[in-house]
């Protein structure tokens, strides 16, 4: 069971380039997240999902947009990347049968943009 | 959401018990506490969650208030291996939106 699957694990970027970061998860949960974690820092919400076709806010929107078409797929897309996305990105995914559920997290993304 | 407060840091010896403690004194009703780690630069690991009852499971127990202001998890015997970065996060019933703090930084000295 792969669980939840990041792409890639590393890359670096020129100001200005765009790139999508992708998520995948093969637990058929409807809930899925998108956060970043500065160096020293604590996750920050971008992004979530509580189902395919549908995205909403999270605490740091601004530079990102997410599309959600399947159960499965949660990609992040960074259109201008600028220097202060510099960070690591995790992707995270929920069942949410209940309230009594927890985040199952990929192993993260680093990207730099330089 | 309700906001939480946690330490920056703390220590403990190996072999002892590690209490982390978090307050989060605007909690309501609805909302319960989850707790996670992080270690190294790892994706977080659920560890435990709770409504008002204490709970314990395989890694930690969790001791919550009976004014639900404040909580403590607590490893009984911490190793080397629980050297992370611990969340706590209230979540309220019905809500799907994480929001992790900066956490407590725990190292476990030998």
């Amino acid at each position: 069971n792969a669980g939840v699957t990041q792409t890639p694990k590393f890359r670096i970027l020129k100001i200005g380039q765009s790139m999508t970061l992708q998520c995948a998860q093969d637990m058929n949960h409807n809930y899925m997240y998108w956060y970043r974690q500065d160096p020293g820092m604590g996750l920050k919400l971008i992004y979530y999902s509580v189902g395919a076709g549908i995205t909403d806010k999270g605490e740091v929107p601004n530079g990102y947009n997410v599309s959600r078409s399947t159960t499965e797929d949660f990609p992040l897309r960074l259109e201008l990347a600028a220097p202060s996305q510099t960070s690591v990105y995790f992707c995270a995914s929920s069942p949410h049968s209940s309230t009594n559920e927890k985040l199952f997290f990929g192993s993260g993304t680093q990207l730099s943009v330089l | 959401d309700a906001k939480t407060t946690q330490p920056t840091s703390m220590d403990c010896a190996e072999g002892r018990a590690a209490n982390l403690p978090c307050n989060h004194s605007t909690i309501s009703g609805n909302e319960y506490v989850y707790w996670y780690r992080q270690i190294h630069s790892q994706g977080p690991q659920y560890i435990i969650h709770g409504l008002k009852n204490n709970e314990t499971n395989e890694m930690a127990s969790l001791i919550i208030t009976e004014d639900r202001k404040s909580s403590t998890l607590i490893l009984p015997h911490a190793t080397l291996r629980d050297t992370a970065v611990y969340y706590c996060i209230v979540l309220a019933s019905g809500t799907y939106k994480y929001i992790f703090g900066t956490g407590t930084r725990l190292k476990v000295l030998a």
